[in-house]
Protein backbone atom coordinates (compact mmCIF):
# COMPACT_ATOMS: atom_id res chain seq x y z
CA UNK A 1 0.00 0.00 0.00
CA UNK A 2 0.97 3.77 -1.00
CA UNK A 3 1.91 5.34 2.54
CA UNK A 4 1.74 8.78 2.84
CA UNK A 5 3.32 10.07 6.20
CA UNK A 6 3.17 13.18 7.81
CA UNK A 7 5.62 13.91 10.88
CA UNK A 8 3.08 15.42 13.36
CA UNK A 9 -0.15 14.41 13.79
CA UNK A 10 -0.73 18.26 16.24
CA UNK A 11 1.34 21.69 16.31
CA UNK A 12 0.89 24.51 18.63
CA UNK A 13 3.18 27.27 17.94
CA UNK A 14 3.53 30.87 18.61
CA UNK A 15 2.77 33.80 16.63
CA UNK A 16 5.94 34.61 14.34
CA UNK A 17 7.44 31.45 14.60
CA UNK A 18 9.07 29.56 11.93
CA UNK A 19 7.07 26.45 11.04
CA UNK A 20 8.14 23.28 9.65
CA UNK A 21 5.90 20.75 8.33
CA UNK A 22 7.27 16.92 7.03
CA UNK A 23 5.86 14.86 4.33
CA UNK A 24 7.20 12.06 3.21
CA UNK A 25 6.04 9.18 0.70
CA UNK A 26 7.06 5.70 0.53
CA UNK A 27 5.96 4.66 -3.22
CA UNK A 28 8.95 6.47 -5.32
CA UNK A 29 6.13 9.32 -6.53
CA UNK A 30 7.10 12.36 -8.49
CA UNK A 31 4.36 14.53 -7.54
CA UNK A 32 3.51 15.50 -4.07
CA UNK A 33 1.05 18.31 -2.78
CA UNK A 34 0.55 20.49 0.23
CA UNK A 35 -3.26 21.37 1.23
CA UNK A 36 -4.97 23.01 3.56
CA UNK A 37 -8.10 22.16 4.70
CA UNK A 38 -10.83 24.38 6.38
CA UNK A 39 -14.32 23.98 7.43
CA UNK A 40 -16.66 25.26 4.22
CA UNK A 41 -13.61 25.70 1.99
CA UNK A 42 -12.54 22.18 1.35
CA UNK A 43 -9.11 21.43 0.25
CA UNK A 44 -7.37 24.33 -1.20
CA UNK A 45 -3.39 23.93 -3.06
CA UNK A 46 -0.98 25.56 -1.21
CA UNK A 47 2.29 24.77 -3.45
CA UNK A 48 2.91 21.14 -4.86
CA UNK A 49 6.28 19.84 -6.95
CA UNK A 50 6.41 17.22 -10.10
CA UNK A 51 10.14 16.99 -9.41
CA UNK A 52 12.93 17.26 -7.06
CA UNK A 53 13.72 21.08 -6.14
CA UNK A 54 11.25 21.74 -8.50
CA UNK A 55 8.12 23.86 -7.10
CA UNK A 56 4.93 25.59 -8.68
CA UNK A 57 2.40 27.82 -6.51
CA UNK A 58 -0.63 26.51 -5.82
CA UNK A 59 -4.09 28.44 -5.29
CA UNK A 60 -2.96 29.86 -2.16
CA UNK A 61 1.08 30.33 -1.90
CA UNK A 62 0.99 33.21 0.45
CA UNK A 63 2.57 33.36 3.65
CA UNK A 64 4.06 29.59 3.07
CA UNK A 65 7.15 27.85 1.13
CA UNK A 66 8.05 24.19 0.46
CA UNK A 67 11.38 22.69 -0.29
CA UNK A 68 11.78 19.21 -1.99
CA UNK A 69 15.58 18.30 -1.88
CA UNK A 70 14.92 14.36 -1.90
CA UNK A 71 11.95 12.47 -4.38
CA UNK A 72 10.37 11.08 -1.12
CA UNK A 73 10.05 14.21 1.22
CA UNK A 74 7.72 17.36 0.70
CA UNK A 75 8.34 20.18 3.19
CA UNK A 76 5.96 23.15 3.75
CA UNK A 77 7.49 26.31 5.41
CA UNK A 78 5.60 28.91 7.06
CA UNK A 79 8.55 31.28 7.34
CA UNK A 80 6.40 33.40 10.25
CA UNK A 81 3.41 31.64 11.57
CA UNK A 82 0.04 33.74 11.71
CA UNK A 83 -3.07 32.94 13.54
CA UNK A 84 -5.05 32.97 10.15
CA UNK A 85 -2.87 29.79 9.28
CA UNK A 86 -4.50 27.30 12.03
CA UNK A 87 -5.84 24.59 9.86
CA UNK A 88 -5.71 21.41 9.03
CA UNK A 89 -2.73 20.77 6.61
CA UNK A 90 -2.78 17.71 4.07
CA UNK A 91 -0.08 16.21 2.15
CA UNK A 92 -0.31 13.74 -1.01
CA UNK A 93 1.76 12.23 -3.71
CA UNK A 94 0.54 11.03 -6.68
CA UNK A 95 2.47 8.79 -9.70
CA UNK A 96 3.34 10.60 -13.32
CA UNK A 97 1.57 9.39 -16.23
CA UNK A 98 -0.95 6.95 -13.84
CA UNK A 99 -4.15 10.03 -14.26
CA UNK A 100 -4.55 12.13 -11.03
CA UNK A 101 -4.87 9.79 -8.42
CA UNK A 102 -3.59 11.14 -5.61
CA UNK A 103 -2.85 9.65 -1.91
CA UNK A 104 -2.84 11.18 1.32
CA UNK A 105 -1.55 11.57 4.86
CA UNK A 106 -3.26 11.88 8.13
CA UNK A 107 -3.18 15.33 8.36
CA UNK A 108 -1.17 17.63 10.81
CA UNK A 109 -3.15 20.22 13.02
CA UNK A 110 -1.71 23.08 13.50
CA UNK A 111 -2.68 25.36 15.93
CA UNK A 112 -0.81 29.04 15.65
CA UNK A 113 -1.51 31.13 19.42
CA UNK B 1 -9.73 29.02 -12.97
CA UNK B 2 -11.50 25.95 -12.33
CA UNK B 3 -14.55 26.27 -9.77
CA UNK B 4 -15.98 22.95 -8.08
CA UNK B 5 -19.60 23.55 -6.52
CA UNK B 6 -20.65 20.35 -4.47
CA UNK B 7 -24.04 19.88 -2.53
CA UNK B 8 -25.19 19.62 0.00
CA UNK B 9 -23.09 20.78 2.71
CA UNK B 10 -24.68 18.11 4.82
CA UNK B 11 -26.51 14.98 4.77
CA UNK B 12 -28.15 12.82 7.22
CA UNK B 13 -29.81 9.53 6.23
CA UNK B 14 -31.62 6.45 7.63
CA UNK B 15 -29.36 2.94 7.53
CA UNK B 16 -30.72 1.28 4.59
CA UNK B 17 -31.44 4.38 2.58
CA UNK B 18 -29.37 5.99 -0.35
CA UNK B 19 -27.52 9.23 -0.12
CA UNK B 20 -26.66 11.31 -3.28
CA UNK B 21 -23.91 14.24 -3.45
CA UNK B 22 -23.73 16.78 -6.60
CA UNK B 23 -20.84 18.59 -7.98
CA UNK B 24 -20.63 20.83 -11.01
CA UNK B 25 -17.80 22.23 -12.38
CA UNK B 26 -17.10 24.91 -14.53
CA UNK B 27 -14.06 23.91 -17.34
CA UNK B 28 -15.49 22.22 -19.86
CA UNK B 29 -11.77 20.56 -20.64
CA UNK B 30 -12.08 18.80 -17.08
CA UNK B 31 -11.93 15.18 -17.65
CA UNK B 32 -11.05 13.03 -14.79
CA UNK B 33 -13.71 13.10 -11.66
CA UNK B 34 -12.81 11.45 -8.54
CA UNK B 35 -14.60 10.82 -5.22
CA UNK B 36 -12.64 11.15 -1.54
CA UNK B 37 -13.62 9.80 1.26
CA UNK B 38 -12.03 11.29 4.62
CA UNK B 39 -13.25 9.62 7.52
CA UNK B 40 -12.82 11.04 10.98
CA UNK B 41 -8.95 11.47 11.95
CA UNK B 42 -7.70 10.15 8.68
CA UNK B 43 -6.64 11.48 4.89
CA UNK B 44 -9.22 11.45 2.23
CA UNK B 45 -9.33 8.30 0.44
CA UNK B 46 -10.10 7.77 -3.19
CA UNK B 47 -12.95 6.09 -3.04
CA UNK B 48 -13.97 6.17 -7.55
CA UNK B 49 -13.53 7.89 -10.02
CA UNK B 50 -14.64 8.41 -13.61
CA UNK B 51 -13.38 9.83 -16.84
CA UNK B 52 -15.16 11.99 -19.04
CA UNK B 53 -15.36 9.16 -21.95
CA UNK B 54 -17.64 7.25 -19.75
CA UNK B 55 -21.39 8.67 -17.95
CA UNK B 56 -21.27 6.09 -15.43
CA UNK B 57 -19.20 3.36 -13.50
CA UNK B 58 -20.38 1.31 -10.01
CA UNK B 59 -18.68 -0.61 -7.36
CA UNK B 60 -20.37 -2.57 -5.36
CA UNK B 61 -22.56 0.05 -3.50
CA UNK B 62 -21.31 3.26 -5.18
CA UNK B 63 -21.98 4.75 -7.94
CA UNK B 64 -20.92 8.37 -10.14
CA UNK B 65 -22.50 9.61 -13.00
CA UNK B 66 -21.40 12.35 -15.47
CA UNK B 67 -23.33 14.33 -17.07
CA UNK B 68 -20.78 16.69 -19.79
CA UNK B 69 -23.52 18.45 -21.52
CA UNK B 70 -24.85 19.66 -17.67
CA UNK B 71 -21.13 19.88 -16.41
CA UNK B 72 -22.09 17.76 -13.70
CA UNK B 73 -21.51 14.54 -11.65
CA UNK B 74 -22.57 12.38 -8.76
CA UNK B 75 -21.98 10.50 -6.46
CA UNK B 76 -24.71 7.92 -5.44
CA UNK B 77 -24.52 5.41 -2.11
CA UNK B 78 -27.19 2.51 -1.77
CA UNK B 79 -28.30 0.55 1.19
CA UNK B 80 -26.14 3.21 3.33
CA UNK B 81 -24.41 1.60 6.27
CA UNK B 82 -23.07 3.65 9.58
CA UNK B 83 -19.39 3.33 8.52
CA UNK B 84 -20.44 5.24 5.55
CA UNK B 85 -20.64 8.19 7.71
CA UNK B 86 -17.69 10.59 6.67
CA UNK B 87 -16.79 13.65 4.80
CA UNK B 88 -16.99 12.94 0.83
CA UNK B 89 -14.99 15.54 -2.00
CA UNK B 90 -15.90 15.35 -4.98
CA UNK B 91 -12.62 17.13 -7.68
CA UNK B 92 -12.04 17.65 -11.23
CA UNK B 93 -8.79 17.65 -13.40
CA UNK B 94 -7.66 17.92 -16.96
CA UNK B 95 -5.26 16.14 -18.42
CA UNK B 96 -3.11 13.25 -17.22
CA UNK B 97 0.17 13.68 -14.94
CA UNK B 98 3.00 16.88 -15.76
CA UNK B 99 1.28 20.02 -15.59
CA UNK B 100 -2.08 19.41 -15.78
CA UNK B 101 -2.25 16.87 -12.60
CA UNK B 102 -4.09 19.28 -10.01
CA UNK B 103 -7.06 18.57 -8.08
CA UNK B 104 -9.97 21.33 -7.99
CA UNK B 105 -12.19 20.34 -5.14
CA UNK B 106 -15.78 20.51 -4.02
CA UNK B 107 -16.52 22.12 -0.07
CA UNK B 108 -17.37 18.46 0.95
CA UNK B 109 -20.14 17.13 2.26
CA UNK B 110 -20.64 15.51 5.71
CA UNK B 111 -22.44 12.35 5.43
CA UNK B 112 -24.43 10.74 8.57
CA UNK B 113 -25.96 7.67 8.82
CA UNK B 114 -28.57 7.23 11.10
CA UNK B 115 -28.41 3.64 12.59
Amino acid sequence: DVKVTQSSRYLVKRTGEKVFLECVQDMDHENMFWYRQDPGLGLRLIYFSYDVKMKEKGDIPEGYSVSREKKERFSLILESASTNQTSMYLCASSPQGRGNIQYFGAGTRLSVL
Amino acid sequence: GENVEQHPSTLSVQEGDSAVIKCTYSDSASNYFPWYKQELGKGPQLIIDIRSNVGEKKDQRIAVTLNKTAKHFSLHITETQPEDSAVYFCAASKGSGGATNKLIFGTGTLLAVQP
